[in-house]
C-alpha cells in the first residue's frame, strides 16, 4: 500500500534514555515532515527536508535530530528524554513545488502518529 | 507571522443538525493556502480540503462544504446532517513552509 508509515506506533521509555522514530513514505514525495502534538492537541512543526536537505528547523531543544538518509526517510532521534517530550509525533510528506521550489502548497499526508510516553 | 484561530473548543450536536466549525487565520501573504483536516478518535490525521487564495468559490462535497472569505479572513466548515461517525477533532491549517495549525474543534455527534 502506498502510504507514509511510522514505526513504532507506541514507544513509552524512562526519562533520559535515547529513542528514535522511524519514518517511511513510498509516495515519491521530495518534502517530509516532523510534527508533534502535544496533550491539548496543539500540531506544531518541528523539521522539514527537502530531498535530504533540512529546509524547516523550528526552535526545537538540540535533543531533537531528524535524520534523512534518502528523500524516503525521515528518521526522528531523541536524546536524554524528558517528561515533556511525551506527546503524538506525526511525519508528513508532500508533493514537490512549482519551479522546483523546495517548498509546496499541496498537501501534507501524514502517517499514523507515533506515541511517546516518557515515564 | 502567521496565525489560525478557531475559537471553538468543543462543539455537541445531535444526529441529523447542521453544524458549521470557525477558522480565522492571519497572514501576511498574498499567496496562501487553507486546509482543513479531520483526526477522528483513532488518531490519524485525515486531509479534507485545500483552498488557495485566489479562490473565493465555496466549495461543497457530499454533506461537507467550505466557505472561504478574504475579506473576514475566515475559512468556515459546515456539516449538513450530521451523522455520529463526524465525531472528531478538526483542525484549520494554514500553509506556507509548512502547516500552521489551529487549536482545533472537537466536535461530538450524538446519537
Amino acid at each position: 500500500d502506498t502510504a507514509v508509515s511510522q514505526t513504532p506506533k507506541y514507544l513509552v521509555t524512562q526519562m533520559g534514555n535515547d529513542k528514535s522514530i522511524k519514518c517511511e513514505q513510498n509516495l515519491g514525495h521530495d518534502t517530509m515532515y516532523w510534527y508533534k502534538q502535544d496533550s491539548k492537541k496543539f500540531l506544531k512543526i518541528m523539521f522539514s527536508y527537502n530531498n535530504k536537505e533540512l529546509i524547516i528547523n523550528e526552535t526545537v531543544p538540540n535533543r531533537f535530530s531528524p535524520k534523512s538518509p534518502d528523500k524516503a526517510h525521515l528518521n526522528l532521534h531523541i536524546n536524554s528524554l524528558e517528561l515533556g517530550d511525551s506527546a503524538v509525533y506525526f511525519c508528513a510528506s508532500s508533493p514537490p513545488g512549482l519551479a522546483g521550489r523546495k517548498d509546496s502548497y499541496n498537501e501534507q499526508f501524514f502517517g499514523p502518529g507515533t506515541r511517546l510516553t516518557v515515564l | 507571522a502567521q496565525k489560525v484561530t478557531q475559537a471553538q473548543t468543543e462543539i455537541s450536536v445531535v444526529e441529523k443538525e447542521d453544524v458549521t466549525l470557525d477558522c480565522v487565520y492571519e497572514t501576511r501573504d498574498t499567496t496562501y493556502y487553507l486546509f482543513w483536516y479531520k483526526q477522528p478518535p483513532s488518531g490519524e490525521l485525515v486531509f479534507l480540503i485545500r483552498r488557495n487564495s485566489f479562490d473565493e468559490q465555496n466549495e461543497i462535497s457530499g454533506r461537507y462544504s467550505w466557505n472561504f472569505q478574504k475579506s473576514t479572513s475566515s475559512f468556515n466548515f459546515t456539516i449538513t446532517a450530521s451523522q455520529v461517525v463526524d465525531s472528531a477533532v478538526y483542525f484549520c491549517a494554514l500553509r506556507r513552509r509548512a502547516l500552521t495549525f489551529g487549536s482545533g474543534t472537537r466536535l461530538q455527534v450524538q446519537p
